[in-house]
């Protein structure tokens, strides 16, 4: 069974960095490209970036590049992304995601971790 | 960016009622769409995917369809467990982009 557990989130101060992990277990990691989505709470959802099973590509919304990076360690089987410079508007649920298919190409967001709360205030 | 329009950004509906909601994309996405349901409290979950391809597990009473950049969701006959906001995706490029979301209530 596919599982994502999303760990990491929690409140931080405007123009501080957090670093969010995703831990994934039931299937081959190193081979599935991966993804963040986020939720900011009552809104809808927003892609945020997303990484090659490799980790050779790696793409970015704009309002996050140059703040935020994607990462995976393979033999750890762990997706992780670095929040630099954080805002308000960066206040939302992160979900870790898994590509449908093994490969290069992402496709959509097949299976979902269960989210955690990025909380961005002073 | 690919815009996706979603309507309606909500309704009610009635037990049994056929239900359909729409996303149309602002560029040629194909058929590159899923359909996600979303219960509150919990992350979103798969439903259609390639515009009318039917998820694992999901209920036969779900279908997807397109008529050139419009895309649609029906449930045939809604059932209570059908309450959920429902999100639209188009992966044709980056950035991906989610339509803003219709939330499906009970009459």
């Amino acid at each position: 069974e596919v599982q994502l557990v999303e760990s990491g989130g929690g409140l931080v101060q405007p123009g501080r960095s957090m670093k969010l992990s995703c831990a994934a277990s039931g299937f081959t990691f190193s081979n599935y490209g991966m993804a963040w989505v986020r939720q900011a709470p009552t809104k809808g959802l927003e892609w945020v970036a997303t990484i090659s099973y490799d980790g050779s590509s790696t793409y970015y919304r704009d309002s996050v590049k140059g703040r935020f990076t994607i990462s995976r360690d393979n033999a750890k089987s762990t997706l992780y992304l670095q929040m630099n410079s954080l805002r308000s508007e960066d206040t939302a649920t992160y979900y870790c995601t898994r590509a449908p298919l093994p490969g290069y190409n992402f496709g959509w967001f097949a299976y979902w971790g269960q989210g955690t709360l990025v909380t961005v205030s002073s | 960016d690919i815009q996706m329009t979603q309507s309606p950004s909500s309704m009610s509906a009635s037990l049994g009622d056929r239900v359909t909601i729409t996303c149309q994309a602002s560029q040629d996405i194909g058929n590159n769409l899923i359909w996600f349901q979303q219960k509150p409290g919990k992350s979103p979950r798969p439903m259609i995917y390639y515009a009318t391809n039917l998820a694992n597990g999901v209920p036969s009473r779900f279908s997807g369809s397109r008529s050139g950049s419009d895309y649609s969701l029906t449930i045939s006959s809604l059932e209570s467990e059908d309450m959920a906001d429902y999100h639209c995706l188009q992966y044709k490029q980056y950035p991906y982009t989610f339509g803003a979301g219709t939330k499906l209530e009970l009459k």
